[in-house]
């Protein structure tokens, strides 16, 4: 029954690896976003794409890549991690581009060593 | 400038007691007002929404909102152990933009 859900829960690497992370909503929504929240619960708003077209890209490094294979699902890669990409980072979704209410995914934890 | 402020944390109040949270925001064509809680290791979850200048009211909490003064808050009135956590003010301009947070503590 689970609305917004990401894998992994957490993760743990080595600076310099590749990871992704998955998202996926079953409540028929149009919008995806990623968040990343840092150790001092800024939370701040990375990619959005309505439909699996991307409408907002936030300044975020080419180092990461977002996916959206269809608009239930936002993945989003991350190469040659570094130590300040560590954060938690939180999928969400809205019935569409002017509906505010987010739906939060759990949130993926992760950490660079 | 950031673009949303919160006033910095934490706050400690009493059971029973009311807690008043405060957000400024700098963009003034920003259209509406959020206020959300998040427990540790939780996600954040949507408590109060506010588009209108005045108060809006829902059970124990009440938002306000000025456009002119670019200022909302969040009263929680009776405070319980409960609504210990921290409390996200988000700005909708054409994306959401959320302030660092104010922590809450209330004492039993």
């Amino acid at each position: 029954d689970t609305a917004v859900s990401q894998t992994p829960k957490y993760l743990v690497t080595q600076m310099g690896n590749d990871k992704s992370i998955k998202c996926e909503q079953n409540l028929g929504h149009d919008t995806m976003y990623w968040y990343k929240q840092d150790s001092k619960k800024f939370l701040k708003i990375m990619f959005s794409y309505n439909n699996k077209e991307l409408i907002i890209n936030e300044t975020v490094p080419n180092r990461f890549s977002p996916k959206s294979p269809d608009k239930a699902h936002l993945n989003l890669h991350i190469n040659s991690l570094e130590l300040g990409d560590s954060a938690v980072y939180f999928c969400a979704s809205t019935p569409g581009r002017g509906v505010e209410t987010q739906y939060f995914g759990p949130g993926t934890r992760l950490l660079v060593l | 400038q950031k673009e949303v402020e919160q006033n910095s944390g934490p706050l400690s109040v009493p059971e029973g007691a009311i807690a008043s949270l405060n957000c400024t925001y700098s963009d003034r064509g920003s259209q509406s007002f959020f206020w959300y809680r998040q427990y540790s290791g939780k996600s954040p979850e949507l408590i109060m929404f506010i588009y209108s200048n005045g108060d809006k009211e829902d059970g124990r909490f009440t938002a306000q909102l000025n456009k002119a003064s670019q200022y909302v808050s969040l009263l929680i009135r009776d405070s319980q152990p409960s609504d210990s956590a921290t409390y996200l003010c988000a700005v909708r301009n054409y994306k959401l933009s959320f302030g660092a947070g104010t922590t809450v503590t209330v004492r039993a």
